[in-house]
């Protein structure tokens, strides 16, 4: 299994600012997963973020909106841009782990923007 | 483009009845299916994550079944109490997407004391 935190565990912000997200895992990784859960709403990833390479991102997200770091194999940041209400959601990041590839998931840090 | 369906998406029962959830894909190549279950506001907590080979997995009062050629996976719980009361996720790992997960909308479950 595998042990992540996440902080802040929550977040109230102001329209136009940017907030990071810090996200450490308890055993080295390869590959980090950032996801966006809107209120109501199920998991959608956001990208995915590689040590030593710059992060893959999926459809709908842009680097220069969500810049990534992943500077080491246990850490990576993740950061919110520029933010609107809009971008009012929990924030998850996930490794997977073990021959299973079981994914495991952070408690998540969720951010309101006014 | 895999399509991960939850019915129903809410689902209220008495204590002590055993739970069904429902999971349909549209997309049979899968590595592995996985359930999730996520309290108000929290992070995911893995519950059981089933292999394409496999048909079952159980954990004590959980099983989850996995009909890959008909595209479905049911959880089931035992003797439901109220602390089973959450959000419930499957995801699958479809082969063309490496290590990404595609998640269903999720079932939203009250168990009554």
């Amino acid at each position: 299994s595998a042990v992540i935190s996440q902080k802040p565990s929550r977040d109230i912000c102001q329209r136009g600012t940017s907030l990071t997200i810090q996200c450490q895992v308890d055993s080295q990784v390869t590959m980090m997963f950032w996801y966006r859960q809107q209120p109501g709403q199920s998991l959608t990833l956001i990208a995915t973020a590689n040590q030593g390479s710059e992060a893959t991102y999926e459809s709908g997200f842009v680097i220069d909106k969500f810049p990534i770091s992943r500077p080491n194999l246990t850490f990576s940041t993740l950061t919110v841009s520029n933010m609107s209400p809009e971008d009012s959601s929990i924030y998850l990041c996930s490794v997977g782990v073990g021959g299973t590839d079981t994914q495991y998931f952070g408690p998540g840090t969720r951010l309101t923007v006014l | 483009k895999q399509e991960v369906t939850q019915i129903p998406a809410a689902l209220s029962v008495p204590e002590g009845e055993n739970l069904v959830l429902n999971c349909s894909f549209t997309d049979s190549a899968i590595y592995n299916l996985q359930w999730f279950r996520q309290d108000p506001g929290k992070g995911l907590t893995s519950l059981l994550l089933i292999q394409s080979s496999q048909r079952e997995q159980t954990s004590g009062r959980l099983n989850a079944s996995l009909d890959k050629s008909s595209g479905r996976s049911t959880l089931y719980i035992a003797a439901s109490q109220p602390g089973d009361s959450a959000t419930y996720l499957c995801a699958v790992r479809p082969v063309a997407a490496g290590n990404k997960l595609t998640f269903g909308g999720g079932t939203r479950v009250l168990v009554k004391p």
